[in-house]
């Protein structure tokens, strides 16, 4: 497997313009989360799907951030409009969650947004 | 309010020496910890894990300790090798379906040769 994919790798974008960024989990994974990583906040939880069902968006900055997850092999984050301070590593990572446990959560190369 | 600490930003260690991170929790109803390692420009990568029935998971050079009454856990690594230099970010969850993962803020070993 190639583990999680997420693109683009790297986004420069101007303030106010409409960022989409693109996530696969891994083939059979039932969870998948939504991270950022800023120098401020650390790693910190924005989101996290379980069946592609949204369980807990409490993490979710404020309404410019959407998230979606119309299929298992397939999550988009939106924001928009975008904002200066958006700029961060955005991580997408999945894991197979049961009725026993999780397993371990394994992470994408992560997309580094900069908004001017 | 953090829920998984990492109480020391930076840890220096000579190559060869012993390493130990430390991560603290508050939330009780966390049953299962993972500590992982993240090198820049990467996506954090699992290092090793341990369920809260023990207290000691061994995994080659890397060791971790649970110590639940304490809600305290450490990362051993015996002999530190100048590769391990990286940030490591110990985690948290619990154990129920669908759970999702809290992360402490992480600390940067330095290795020295």
């Amino acid at each position: 497997d190639a583990g999680v994919i997420q693109s683009p790798r790297h986004e420069v974008t101007e303030m106010g313009q409409e960022v989409t960024l693109r996530c696969k989990p891994i083939s059979g994974h039932n969870s998948l989360f939504w991270y950022r990583q800023t120098m401020m906040r650390g790693l910190e939880l924005l989101i996290y799907f379980n069946n592609n069902v949204p369980i807990d968006d409490s993490g979710m900055p404020e309404d410019r951030f959407s998230a979606k997850m119309p299929n298992a092999s397939f999550s988009t984050l939106k924001i928009q409009p975008s904002e200066p301070r958006d700029s961060a590593v955005y991580f997408c990572a999945s894991s197979l969650s049961g009725r026993t446990g999780n397993t371990e959560a394994f992470f994408g190369q992560g997309t580094r947004l900069t908004v001017v | 309010d953090q829920q998984v600490k990492q109480n020391s930003p930076s840890l220096s260690v000579q190559e060869g020496r012993i390493s130990i991170l430390n991560c603290d929790y508050t939330n009780s109803m966390f049953d299962y910890f993972l500590w992982y390692k993240k090198y820049p420009a990467e996506g954090p990568t699992f290092l090793i894990s341990i369920s809260s029935i023990k207290d000691k998971n061994e995994d080659g050079r890397f060791t971790v300790f649970l110590n639940k009454s304490a809600k305290h856990l450490s990362l051993h690594i015996v002999p530190s090798q100048p590769g391990d230099s990286a940030v490591y970010f110990c985690a948290a969850s619990r154990g129920n379906y669908g759970q999702n993962f809290v992360f402490g803020p992480g600390t940067r070993l330095s290795v020295l040769p």
